[in-house]
């Protein structure tokens, strides 16, 4: 499976909007790129996924460069509820639709 | 709607005993994961089912057992509780290929 890098960690203040980078250098052209997010003590929650194109949804929006190699989700007003792990994960339809998730991002959200 | 819902929240197991971890979801979905997420890590998949009849290995299966025999149903078995397998397990279903999996509250295991 491509692997994606993500930071370990990340801040942001409320209210404003926050831009989580992932790096998928070895993507391939089938790989579906997701997002899901863990609230704590609470299970993967999806977030938003696409191909090529950047899309947008009522959580946030995605920003995947031209070449594909990398990515970013936006949440465009960060809240206290939004402060959680973000996972980036590449995901080939044809396999059964496995998820692998890696370390992701943890973000804090502050006042 | 109840979606994904895992039995129980919590248990404490001695080394050596077994239960079934029980998952059950009212979506009609054909796909069914279980997952594991040790402290401070991503989850690992141990075992995925596509439909009814069907199961498969997933990255983590050694030590558990899965059966589905119904769409809506999808229980893990652990026969021989060991320390290694204190974790929080969760249960995902999906309805197609590349649609979103939605997951349960997960189970909290300690094994002591």
């Amino acid at each position: 499976d491509a692997k994606t890098t993500q930071p370990n960690s990340m801040e942001s203040n409320e209210e404003e909007p926050v831009h989580l980078p992932c790096n998928h250098s070895t993507i391939s052209g089938t790989d579906y790129i997701h997002w899901y997010r863990q609230l704590p003590s609470q299970g993967p929650e999806y977030v938003i996924h696409g191909l090529t194109s950047n899309v947008n949804n009522r959580m946030a929006s995605l920003a995947i460069a031209e070449d594909r190699k990398s990515s970013t989700l936006i949440l465009h007003r960060a809240t206290l509820r939004d402060a959680a792990v973000y996972y980036c994960i590449l995901r080939d339809p044809g396999t059964a639709s496995k998820l692998t998730f890696g370390t992701g991002t943890r973000l804090q959200v502050t006042l | 709607n109840a979606g994904v819902t895992q039995t129980p929240k919590f248990r404490i197991l001695k080394i050596g005993q077994s239960m079934t971890l029980q998952c059950t979801q009212d979506m009609n979905h054909n796909y069914m994961y279980w997952y594991r997420q040790d402290p401070g890590m991503g989850l690992k998949l141990i075992y995925y089912s596509v439909g009814a009849g069907i199961t498969d290995k997933g990255e983590v299966p050694n030590g558990y057992n899965v059966s589905r025999s119904t769409t809506e149903d999808f229980p893990l078995r652990l026969e021989l509780a060991a320390p290694s397998q204190t974790s929080v397990y969760f249960c995902a279903t999906q309805g197609y290929a590349n649609q979103p999996q939605h997951f349960g509250d997960g189970t909290r295991l300690s094994i002591l």
